[in-house]
């Protein structure tokens, strides 16, 4: 159980193209999902956090209109690099957790996207 | 916000020999200690966790600590194999996870390597 599914894998495109991921919870509702980014050889670096039919909190540094999260249903969220540049290239990694109120449940991760900005 | 260190940054041991990884957290708050193995270019999986109200947890060779008094948590894996060359990641988090602010932080991450 608690699959977590991120697409696509791997992205290749030119600098100036807006990239869609897409992270979806298979077999739960996702109430909240994690965006993170990680660069080669560190450790993962929490985006925002979305909740189910809200906004996203964004991280300190982290650009709200060049990231843009949609978190529209219980099982779907999506990050929009928009205008990708080179220095935008790095592996992204979505997480999600259930909908039960009970504390401490564990985050599942997608198998992240690799986007490489030419 | 919550700081989690992680000690040491690359770990390389002899198969069948254990390994250590250390763990310090900033935040009082914190309650909740997932432990990730990652592999190249693969997602971080979680092998254990721990909540405050335990001291320790362990799950056949891997086991896990945690000293809340002085903040800090560690994952021991005994008998270790080659298989278990990975990047491991600590992290720590306040209760509930809707409320506001209540994000895993993780730890630098070590660089295990098991040597046949």
């Amino acid at each position: 159980g608690a699959v977590v599914s991120q697409h696509p894998s791997w992205v290749i495109c030119k600098s100036g193209t807006s990239v869609k991921i897409e992270c979806r919870s298979l077999d739960f509702q996702a109430t909240t999902m994690f965006w993170y980014r990680q660069f080669p050889k560190q450790s993962l670096m929490l985006m925002a956090t979305s909740n189910e039919g809200s906004k996203a909190t964004y991280e300190q540094g982290v650009e709200k209109d060049k990231f843009l999260i949609n978190h529209a249903s219980l099982t779907l969220s999506t990050l929009t690099v928009t205008s990708a540049h080179p220095e935008d290239s790095s592996f992204y990694i979505c997480s999600a957790s259930g909908t039960t109120i009970a504390s401490n449940q564990p985050q599942h991760f997608g198998d992240g996207t690799r986007l490489s900005i030419l | 916000g919550e700081n989690v260190e992680q000690h040491p940054s690359t770990l390389s041991v002899q198969e069948g020999d254990s390994a250590v990884i250390k763990c310090t957290y900033s935040d009082s708050a914190s309650n909740y200690f997932p432990w990730y193995k990652q592999e190249l270019g693969k997602r971080p999986q979680l092998i254990i966790d721990i909540r405050s109200n335990v001291g320790e947890k362990k799950d056949q060779r891997i086991a896990v600590t945690l000293n809340k008094t002085a903040k800090h948590f560690s994952l021991h894996i005994t008998e270790t194999q080659p298989e278990d060359s990975a990047v491991y990641f600590c992290a720590a988090r306040r209760g509930m996870i809707k409320a506001a602010g209540n994000k895993l932080t993780f730890g630098g991450g070590t660089r295990v390597l098991v040597k046949p």
